[in-house]
């Protein structure tokens, strides 16, 4: 069966951590992605990577980076965590090409006190 | 960039009743369109998709429409049942990076189904 593994399912940080969000996929996808889930605003994408070391800015980048060293995981970073950043985050990695749904992550959800 | 609004935000049926969930596009390139559904807590799954090369396509209770003319695709459920209940989230694709054989999802912002026993 096909994988999306995030390392955490739930986790707690104050504020100005550095706070580490890691997604493992075992399908040998070129894409990943990590989204942020909100009630009423949908899935909005963070950044995604289309191969090892790429790494392109979505919609909401601010006050997150990543990192993809290796093609099975792609890392998200939020450099020093704010309130603002309590939210579900979800990883996806697909195929290249048009017409590749995704497959998602069971999501961690972030609490920044 | 893409965008892609999702109509209604919730939805209510009775058991049986056939819902219908509508989603408009703007960027006239997209041409993969696929629809998730995410049941409570649990993860998007990817319950079916249309390229925009077909108008319509089935899949048991499930089927979808494509318009691109018009710009929008919808998601029909018939004979709704109580495990239908979700979010059920429209996208479509977009390619930003040529050459890079690369696409991104843009999602709407989702449907609440409840089916009423």
């Amino acid at each position: 069966d096909v994988k999306v593994t995030q390392s955490s399912r739930y986790l707690v940080k104050r504020t100005g951590e550095k706070v580490f969000l890691e997604c493992v996929q075992d399908m040998d996808h070129e894409n990943m992605f990590w989204y942020r889930q909100d009630p009423g605003l949908g899935l909005r994408l963070i950044y995604f990577s289309y191969d090892v070391k790429m790494k392109e800015k979505g919609d909401i980048p601010e006050g997150y980076s990543v990192s993809r060293e290796k093609k099975e995981r792609f890392s998200l970073i939020l450099e020093s965590a704010s309130t603002n950043q309590t939210s579900m985050y979800l990883c996806a990695s697909s195929l290249r090409g048009i017409g590749y749904g995704y497959t998602f992550g069971s999501g961690t959800r972030l609490t920044v006190v | 960039g893409e965008n892609v609004e999702q109509h209604p935000s919730t939805l209510s049926v009775q058991e049986g009743d056939s819902a219908v969930i509508k989603c408009t596009y703007s960027d006239s390139a997209s041409n993969y369109f696929p629809w998730y559904k995410q049941e409570l807590g649990k993860r998007p799954q990817l319950i079916i998709d249309i390229r925009s090369n077909v108008g319509e396509k089935k899949d048991q209770r499930i089927a979808v429409t494509l318009n691109k003319t018009a710009k929008h695709f919808s998601l029909h459920i018939t004979e709704t049942q109580p495990e239908d209940s979700a979010v059920y989230f429209c996208a479509a694709s977009s390619s930003p990076y040529s050459g890079a054989g690369s696409y991104q999802l843009t999602f709407g912002k989702g449907t609440k189904l409840s089916v009423i026993p």
